[in-house]
């Protein structure tokens, strides 16, 4: 079982539509959560943390964690061709204390 | 920008070759990490240093050789690589040791022949 699973995609929204993109981990006791965005050719770039059940919003970005489940999402509301990207999940805090990460899921909006 | 850079951004080495390669954060943060990036697959880290003191070193074959002199640089040496070592090098830094709101450089994309 993979530590943090995401599906690779491409996940394929039309502008303005919500791209809603989805990671699941293994460890248990993980406690903080991060997204990254990586443009393709670049570096990974932190766009939202979140450490405690629920919703946080940034802006046209929403994180969603469910520790029960061990899930955790991310929401992109008015999707924007710019916000095509590959999306990495990236889980920390759990029984080895590393940042583990996913192999992302690559997001396409169509203009 | 994020305050991290690398160099250099395109490397081409052969097996038998020794090369470096150098980062350098300008954020005032007290930890540094190399991580390696394979198509496919997820970052996977190679190591961490916190106020240049090693304290992750992630079962990476001796063939990579890391170096911090000082909390703003960080080098990875590379000698008598193999083909599948070819793939993005990526630094990156935090506050502090295994924090996961990391800043990450430009990356440097390796090929071995």
């Amino acid at each position: 079982q993979k530590e943090v699973e995401q599906n690779s995609g491409p996940l394929s929204v039309p502008e303005g539509a919500i791209a809603s993109l989805n990671c699941t981990y293994s460890d248990r006791v993980s406690q903080s959560f991060f997204w990254y965005r990586q443009y393709s050719g670049k570096s990974p770039e932190l766009i939202m943390s979140i450490y405690s059940n629920g919703d946080k919003e940034d802006g046209r970005f929403t994180a969603q964690l469910n520790k029960a489940s061990q899930y955790v999402s991310l929401l992109i509301r008015d999707s924007q061709p710019s916000d095509s990207a590959t999306y990495l999940c990236a889980v920390s805090g759990g029984a080895t204390n590393k940042l583990i990460f996913g192999t992302g899921t690559l997001l396409a909006v169509q203009p | 920008e994020t305050g991290v850079t690398q160099t250099p951004r395109h490397l081409v080495m052969g097996m038998t070759n020794k090369k470096s390669l150098k980062c350098e954060q300008h954020l005032g943060h007290n930890a540094m990490y190399w991580y390696k990036q394979s198509a496919k697959k997820p970052l996977e880290l190679m190591f961490v240093y916190s106020l240049e003191e090693r304290v992750e070193n992630n079962s990476v074959p001796s063939r990579f050789s890391p170096e911090c002199p000082n909390s703003s640089h960080l080098f990875l040496h590379l000698h008598t690589l193999q083909p599948e070592d070819s793939a993005l090098y990526l630094c990156a830094s935090s506050q502090t040791p295994n924090l996961g709101e990391q800043y990450f450089g430009p990356g440097t994309r390796l090929t071995v022949t």
